[in-house]
């Protein structure tokens, strides 16, 4: 079976505050594929990256960057210089290789003051 | 204006009500999607479209019935909910299924559910 855990509920930042969303997965596939989404507070789920499991790579995207390691089977998030725009609920999610069920977190909702 | 396009927004009915959620995507996609958003849950996958056919049904009720009548419209059926089914119904869309990884679904804005 497969889970996604993100433990942080809400979290509360001061505009231009760096902030860190975990997200911790269990699978028992060698291949699989992860997946941050953004829901802001008009509901749509916007896709905001997708790794495979052969890529430990980092990435960065602006301020947005992510940190996969597979020996703790995390997949954390980071928001550099939040900005209240980035105020909305964010979700994990894990795919098996094959399929299309996406297996998301209860999401960690940022709350970003000005 | 979204490329995935929901209504109603809003939805509030009675447990022996029939009622129909759309949703159409001007993105030229030809696979949809139903997902279930519910209080503190995680997102629920219910049915997957592919060129028009059903290719997934995750266990859903038989309360919930969908229909694809072509790859840019997609409605969801409601008879005889309960209150436990209230919830952000989410619709969403790709080219080509998720399931192939070269692409990425486009979520519409969801129905937010109440059944009373």
């Amino acid at each position: 079976a497969q889970k996604v855990t993100q433990a942080q509920t809400e979290i509360s930042v001061v505009e231009k505050e760096d902030v860190t969303l975990d997200c911790v997965y269990e699978t028992r596939d060698t291949t699989y594929y992860l997946f941050w989404y953004k829901q802001p507070p008009s509901g749509e789920l916007v896709f905001l990256i997708r790794r495979n499991s052969f890529d430990e790579q980092n990435e960065i995207s602006g301020r947005y960057s992510w940190n996969f390691q597979k020996s703790t089977s995390s997949f954390n998030f980071t928001i550099t210089a939040s900005q209240v725009v980035d105020s909305a609920v964010y979700f994990c999610a894990l795919k098996k290789s094959s399929g299309d069920k996406l297996t998301f977190g209860t999401g960690t909702r940022l709350a970003v003051r000005p | 204006e979204t490329g995935v396009t929901q209504t109603p927004r809003h939805l509030v009915m009675g447990m022996t009500n029939k009622k129909s959620l759309k949703c159409e995507q001007h993105l030229g996609h030809n696979a949809m999607y139903w997902y279930k958003q519910s209080a503190k849950k995680p997102l629920e996958l219910m049915f997957v479209y592919s060129l028009e056919e059903r290719v997934e049904n995750n266990s859903v009720p038989s309360r919930f019935s969908p229909e694809c009548p072509n790859s840019s419209h997609l409605f969801l059926h409601l008879h005889t909910l309960q209150p436990e089914d209230s919830a952000l119904y989410l619709c969403a869309s790709s080219q080509g299924r998720v399931s192939s990884l070269n692409t990425e679904a486009f979520f519409g804005q969801g129905t937010r559910l109440t059944v009373v």
